[in-house]
């Protein structure tokens, strides 16, 4: 079974340019959150999508966006670019989500704001 | 709020060298914890759970308690190997009936000398 995937890997963006990151979760799962990761904050919860509806925020201005597909794949937008929004960003998806249910995370897409 | 707090690294060990990273948490309810690790360029991958007070992790030679009573989740290896180079973050899953949001501990890094 193929795991969760992101794309792009890489990205390099200006201040003030909007980005659209893409995560497929793996077959069956239905839940997939993002989370963004810094030196200085470490991992940091974004959202969560299960069933295309927004189920659960964490505390990032409205900059940040995202929307779920129904065939579960996920994408999360960011608009007018902050070079504090360079980070890696991952993308994790679980069967229904829940407090039990593991979490399966892609490899992350490293943005670079200059 | 709920957080996670875990030792700072890096954390220098000689391959065979018994291995131990604190982590406790402050959270309301009974959160499940987690320990996830993130090898060189590379996603996070669960390394083990534990849902319930008493309960005992394992996996890959790792192990961690959920200790209720101090409010601990501590990692320990017998025999650590170069492999197990790595950031390793302790995490728990908050309360929420809506669904899956993870909250981690800043991370600590291992490195381990042949």
């Amino acid at each position: 079974k193929a795991g969760v995937t992101q794309t792009p890997r890489y990205l390099i963006k200006t201040r003030g340019q909007q980005v659209t990151l893409s995560c497929s979760p793996i077959s069956g799962h239905r839940s997939v959150s993002w989370y963004q990761q810094t030196p200085g904050q470490g991992l940091q919860f974004l959202f969560e999508y299960f069933s295309e509806t927004q189920r659960n925020k964490g505390n990032f201005p409205g900059r940040f966006s995202g929307r779920q597909f129904s065939n579960s794949r996920s994408e999360m937008n960011v608009s007018t670019l902050e070079l504090g929004d360079s980070a890696l960003y991952l993308c994790a998806s679980s069967l229904n989500g829940g407090r039990e249910s593991e979490q399966y995370f892609g490899p992350g897409t490293r943005l670079t704001v200059t | 709020g709920n957080s996670v707090t875990q030792m700072e690294g890096p954390v220098t060990l000689s391959e065979e060298a018994f291995l131990t990273i604190n982590c406790t948490y402050t959270a309301t309810g009974y959160p499940s914890l987690f320990w996830y690790v993130q090898y060189p360029g590379e996603g996070l991958q669960l390394l083990l759970k534990a849902t319930k007070a008493d309960d005992k992790g394992s996996n890959k030679g790792f192990e961690a308690t959920y200790r209720k009573e101090t409010t601990s989740f501590h990692l320990e290896k017998g025999s650590v190997q170069v492999s197990d180079s790595a950031v390793y973050f302790c995490a728990l899953s908050d309360k929420n009936k809506r669904g899956d949001k993870i909250i981690f501990g800043k991370g600590t890094r291992l490195h381990i000398l042949p």
